[in-house]
């Protein structure tokens, strides 16, 4: 059963294009989100949500917008994407702030 | 932000080798966390520590806390070509909601 999972896995796309990245956990937790990794392996939060509400936003380019439907959703869309974009995004998902269980990744190129 | 130095970035050693990373902390840590990421996967929970001068073992792996709770260690023992990833700490500060990852440190083990 898979516990986070993330669609799609890769992520090829033209500078300036709107893409999304989805996310779900069927493992009840109440707390989401959004991790970027780049080249070198640099693990950085962008978002958390908790029960579908905002609550940590690190300084992140607001043309990354988080989406949380229900507690078990929490989708990334991004505008306008730049070169910069490019890394592999990490969902993770929490049953409080503690222990991380990590989606497979997005692996996301910009072109 | 809370901030965590992770050192080594990199070590490589031959399998059966002993291989150490540490991470530090300028701020007292309600816990620590660590993760490893195997290359092309996702960051995987190993464990927690809580308390100062906390030391658990999972059969190779070692994990101390240090008696100040400022910092951490992962050891392994007799390195296996299996171990080969990064380990990344987690730590998390009282008061706040979410961990900071460190840099990670990359080990590639040869045989």
């Amino acid at each position: 059963d898979t516990a986070v999972s993330q669609t799609p896995k890769y992520l090829v796309t033209q500078m300036g294009n709107d893409k999304s990245i989805k996310c779900e956990q069927n493992l009840g937790h109440d707390t989401m989100y959004w991790y970027k990794q780049d080249s070198k392996k640099f693990l950085k939060i962008m978002f958390s949500y908790n029960n579908k509400e905002l609550i940590i936003n690190e300084t992140v380019p607001n043309r990354f917008s988080p989406k949380s439907p229900d507690k078990a959703h929490l989708n990334l869309h991004i505008n306008s994407l730049e070169l910069g974009d490019s890394a592999v995004y990490f969902c993770a998902s929490s049953p409080s702030p503690d222990t991380q269980y990590f989606g497979p990744g997005t692996r996301l190129t910009v072109l | 932000g809370q901030q965590v130095m992770q050192i080594p970035q990199y070590q490589h050693v031959q399998e059966g080798e002993d291989f150490t990373t540490y991470c530090n902390s300028s701020t007292t840590l309600s816990n620590i966390q660590w993760y490893k990421q195997r290359p092309g996967g996702h960051p995987v929970f190993l464990i927690q520590l809580v308390k100062s001068g906390e030391v658990k073992k999972q059969k190779r792996l070692t994990f101390q806390f240090g008696e100040a709770k400022k910092n951490s260690s992962l050891h392994i023992t007799a390195t296996q070509t299996t171990d080969v990833g990064t380990y990344f700490c987690a730590v998390g500060v009282s008061g706040y909601s979410t961990l900071t990852f460190g840099k990670g440190t990359m080990l590639l083990v040869s045989p």
